[in-house]
């Protein structure tokens, strides 16, 4: 059975930091792994998507890479801000089953 | 991308009652699913609505319960029958296309008193 584990469960910092978020699974047969940003009481924000042939993927500020065989995902945050403020979910997919989703990272960007 | 929407954004129901969730998506997406968010929680999947049958539930959850509808490939609800006060939770739908990005409702907020 496939278990997605987010460390750290919380996270704050100064505005202005780099941040790296991550993200470990159980079952490294994935078909891809993709990265959500939710805001209290809101639904979810996709940020990255990445397939399991792929190493990374950059989206802005984001930056997210995969090793399928040591079962590891990192979301990296570069130059933090307030507006970041979220908790940051990975969910991972094995097959064309269905998402699994990480238990989350609650991240506070303070000015 | 697909956007979606989701009716109530929120309600509050007495236990013992019903309430029915509509999810709309603006394009057609092959699979749409709806989940459960506890407070304080992660995501758990309730199901996957199937388009013109009967959706595929996961394990805890029946069709007596979360009764689901998919009449057409844009379009979704999901009832919460027989309400308690652990059903208070986030329902999000969301909707995807040949199992890439997954995308998501805002979602309704359910208090049951």
């Amino acid at each position: 059975k496939q278990e997605v584990t987010q460390i750290p469960a919380a996270l704050s910092v100064p505005e202005g930091e780099n941040l790296v978020l991550n993200c470990s699974f159980t079952d490294s047969a994935i078909y891809n792994l993709q990265w959500f940003r939710q805001d209290p009481g809101k639904g979810l924000t996709s940020l990255l998507l990445i397939q399991s042939s792929q190493r990374e993927q950059t989206s802005g500020r984001l930056n997210a890479s995969l090793d399928k065989s040591s079962g590891r995902s990192t979301l990296y945050i570069a130059a933090s801000q307030p507006g970041d403020s979220a908790t940051y979910l990975c969910a991972v997919r094995r097959d064309t089953d269905k998402l699994i989703f990480g238990t989350g990272t609650r991240l506070q960007v303070f000015p | 991308s697909a956007v979606i929407s989701q009716k109530p954004s929120r309600d509050i129901c007495q236990r013992g009652t019903s309430l029915t969730i509509q999810c709309q998506v603006d394009s057609q997406v092959t699979m749409m699913f709806w989940y459960r968010q506890q407070p304080g929680q992660s995501l758990t999947l309730i199901a996957t609505a199937n388009q013109g049958s009967e959706a595929t539930y996961e394990s805890g959850f029946v069709i007596d319960k979360f009764p689901i509808s998919r009449p057409n490939l844009t379009f979704s609800t999901l009832t919460v029958s027989n309400l308690s006060p652990e059903d208070s939770s986030i329902y999000l739908c969301s909707g995807e296309i040949y199992a890439d990005t997954q995308y998501f409702g805002p979602g309704t907020r359910l208090t049951v008193l």
